[in-house]
């Protein structure tokens, strides 16, 4: 299975800063058909993961465009320019590339 | 709008089995393949596997095979898991996700308790 290792495991930011996650893949995620299906969810406490950014660097509807993502093959980073208090939560990528989909095992945003 | 809405908390005797439903609304149920995602107390997200409503196909995580069996209602919007053989490492919030853009919606989980 492809293993995703996040980090940090843990990020602490202040309001305003900027802050960057990186997720690195065992194996590339480019698929035959071109597309890298690496994404980035958002989990905040007590609710269901939600999606922030598809297919590496696509901004999901309605997500402020403070969240970007960037990278290719094996390394990926999320980036958030100027943290809010609602960006608080836990951030995992997702690759849906390789059978079985693989999580990877989150980094928690807390304020510093 | 899309939701899925799960169904309610479960409290199960180790050795039962347990179904759990996620009704889908607000687009077209046998398009998109239906995703299952267990998340333990305090842990990540582990994927289990995924249906296609339109024709039953389904996909599983090695690690699930056998325990999870996914199944899809097209006549009421409906996908459902059922876990059989469960043990106390199952106890865990079950959630659905549909996956279009990536998993662009997801149910509101569903926690399933393994108690004698």
């Amino acid at each position: 299975d492809v293993v995703l290792t996040q980090t940090p495991p843990t990020l602490s930011a202040t309001i305003g800063q900027s802050v960057s996650i990186s997720c690195r893949s065992s194996q590339s995620l480019l698929h035959s058909n071109g597309n890298t299906y690496l994404h980035w969810l958002l989990q905040r406490p007590g609710q269901s993961p939600q999606l922030l950014i598809y297919l590496v660097s696509r901004l999901e509807s309605g997500v402020p465009n403070r969240f970007s993502g960037s990278g290719s093959g094996t390394d990926f980073t999320l980036k958030i320019s100027g943290v809010e208090a609602e960006d608080l939560g836990v951030y995992y990528c997702v690759q849906g590339t390789h059978a079985p989909n693989t999580f990877g095992a989150g980094t928690k945003l807390e304020l510093k | 709008q899309v939701q899925l809405q799960q169904s309610g908390a479960e409290l199960v005797k180790p050795g039962s089995s347990v179904k759990i439903s996620c009704k889908a609304s607000g687009y077209t149920f046998t398009s998109y393949d239906m995703h299952w995602i267990k998340q333990q107390p305090g842990n990540g997200l582990e994927w289990i596997g995924w249906i296609y409503p339109g024709n039953g196909n389904t996909k599983y995580n090695q690690k699930f095979s056998g325990k999870a069996t996914l199944t899809a209602d097209k006549s009421s919007s409906t996908a459902y898991m059922q876990l059989s053989s469960l043990t106390s490492e199952d106890s865990a919030v079950y959630f659905c996700a549909r996956v279009g853009r990536g998993f662009d919606y997801w149910g509101q989980g569903v926690m399933v308790t393994v108690s004698s």
